[in-house]
């Protein structure tokens, strides 16, 4: 059984670019979480889907947006790349209210 | 508003020796609480979880917990630390429904010979 997937691995962007991240949940999850990781720190949650609609949101500008589509998978859109944007970008799948399993993260740097 | 603080920024031990890692916590709600570890350059694994009953829980690896309300803590604990154990925990709060997660700032473990 696969567990959380996500492309790419690594990427870098320059500053004003868009960039999209991609997440395949583990199996028989439903619900993708969104976390940026910026070096040194925790994660911090960006956004949730379920049902294919963005169900809560963490302090993240409109910048960032997403989508989920009706496997499950779920894409990450950041716009206008900032150069703080750089960090690991982590997706975490759950079913239902269990607790989430996260996928190995890509890293993001913008130049 | 809810925080987690995990008020050691790196321990060092020697292979063998017992380790707890301190965390502690501010929640509005019941607390669903978390550890999960991340090595180098990985993803984050869940090492345990507790959601309610029993207030020490094992997990994976060797590792426990204990959950205790009065002090708004949940402290990682290993009698016996392998050269593998070193990487970086994250102490984590949540709660019922699915919530996001929040996150401490990590602790980095080093473990020596």
């Amino acid at each position: 059984d696969a567990g959380v997937t996500q492309s790419p691995t690594h990427l870098i962007k320059t500053r004003g670019q868009q960039v999209t991240l991609r997440c395949s949940p583990k199996s028989g999850h439903d619900t993708v979480s969104w976390y940026q990781q910026a070096l040194g720190q925790g994660p911090q949650f960006i956004f949730q889907y379920y049902e294919e609609e963005e169900r809560q949101r963490g302090n993240f500008p409109d910048r960032f947006s997403g989508h989920q589509f009706p496997n499950y998978s779920s894409e990450l859109n950041v716009n206008a790349l900032l150069l703080g944007d750089s960090a690991l970008y982590l997706c975490a799948s759950s079913e239902g209210t269990r607790e989430q399993y996260f996928g190995p993260g890509t890293r993001l740097t913008v130049t | 508003a809810q925080s987690v603080t995990q008020p050691d920024i790196h321990i060092t031990v020697s292979e063998g020796a017992s380790l707890e890692l301190r965390c502690n916590y501010s929640y509005g709600a019941t607390p669903y609480l978390f550890w999960y570890v991340q090595s180098p350059g990985q993803g984050l694994q869940l090492l345990l979880k507790y959601f309610s009953g029993d207030t020490l829980v094992q997990g994976i690896k060797g590792f426990e917990a204990e959950f205790k309300r009065s002090q708004s803590s949940f402290n990682l604990r290993k009698p016996s630390v392998h050269w593998s154990d070193a990487a970086e925990y994250f102490c984590a709060v949540g709660a019922e429904g699915n919530t996001p997660l929040v996150f401490g700032k990590g602790t980095r473990l080093s473990v020596i010979a």
